[in-house]
């Protein structure tokens, strides 16, 4: 069992560039969600993924587009990559209840040049 | 909109003592969840303890406890015969029943252990 799972755990892109960050999960949890940590502030949600089949915008969105491929996999996608999108970003999933715990992935550091 | 606040960038502890982690929450809900993560150097996000709004009782889970003041709207962490792996940065951490599963955490509160 082995939680959250993200890939890649590093990546340096130039600005311009595009990149797709990979998130899976193998606890059968319904919804998954794309955060990102930034210096000096908690993490921000960028994206959520209630169920299977549908996403909403989190408190981030701009420059950002995801995609629930399926219940197990919720990808994050920069279109053309810019300095402010330097920052790590999280995955999490959770049971749909707002009781339920979150868990998060390892995490992946995102520098854009 | 909902905001959390935790006022102390950093705090120290000597290894053994006891220390309390400060956070207090702006929200218009009456049932809500709150939780504190822990974010050790390895960048795991490991939750450490979690408090529904509507229950009375502090949760506690071994060596974590919580001081949970509803009308206060704060909820600090309490650690206590503090060890070297806990060491790390604290959120706090709020989550709406009204508006999604989405959590809004605070800025953190890096903990430092001294031996």
């Amino acid at each position: 069992n082995a939680g959250v799972t993200q890939t890649p755990k590093f990546q340096v892109l130039k600005t311009g560039q595009s990149m797709t960050l990979q998130c899976a999960q193998d606890m059968n949890h319904n919804s998954m969600y794309w955060y990102r940590q930034d210096p000096g502030m908690g993490l921000r949600l960028i994206y959520y993924s209630a169920s299977e089949g549908t996403t909403d915008k989190g408190e981030v969105p701009n420059g950002y587009n995801v995609s629930r491929l399926n219940k197990r996999e919720f990808s994050l996608r920069l279109e053309s990559a810019a300095p402010s999108q330097t920052s790590v970003y999280f995955c999490a999933s959770s049971e749909v209840g707002p009781s339920d715990t979150q868990y998060f992935g390892p995490g992946t550091r995102l520098t854009v040049l | 909109a909902q905001t959390v606040t935790q006022s102390q960038p950093e705090m120290s502890v000597q290894e053994a003592e006891t220390v309390t982690l400060s956070c207090t929450y702006d929200t218009s809900e009456s049932d809500y969840y709150l939780f504190w993560y822990k974010q050790p150097p390895s960048r795991q996000m490991i939750l450490v303890i979690r408090q529904e709004a509507y229950k009375q009782q502090n949760a506690t889970e071994n060596r974590f406890s919580v001081n949970f003041q509803k009308a206060a709207k704060s909820f600090s962490l309490k650690i206590s015969d503090s060890q070297l792996g806990d060491a790390a940065m604290y959120f706090c951490a709020y989550r709406s029943m009204e508006y999604g599963n989405k959590l809004v955490f605070g800025a953190g509160t890096i903990l430092r252990v001294k031996s």
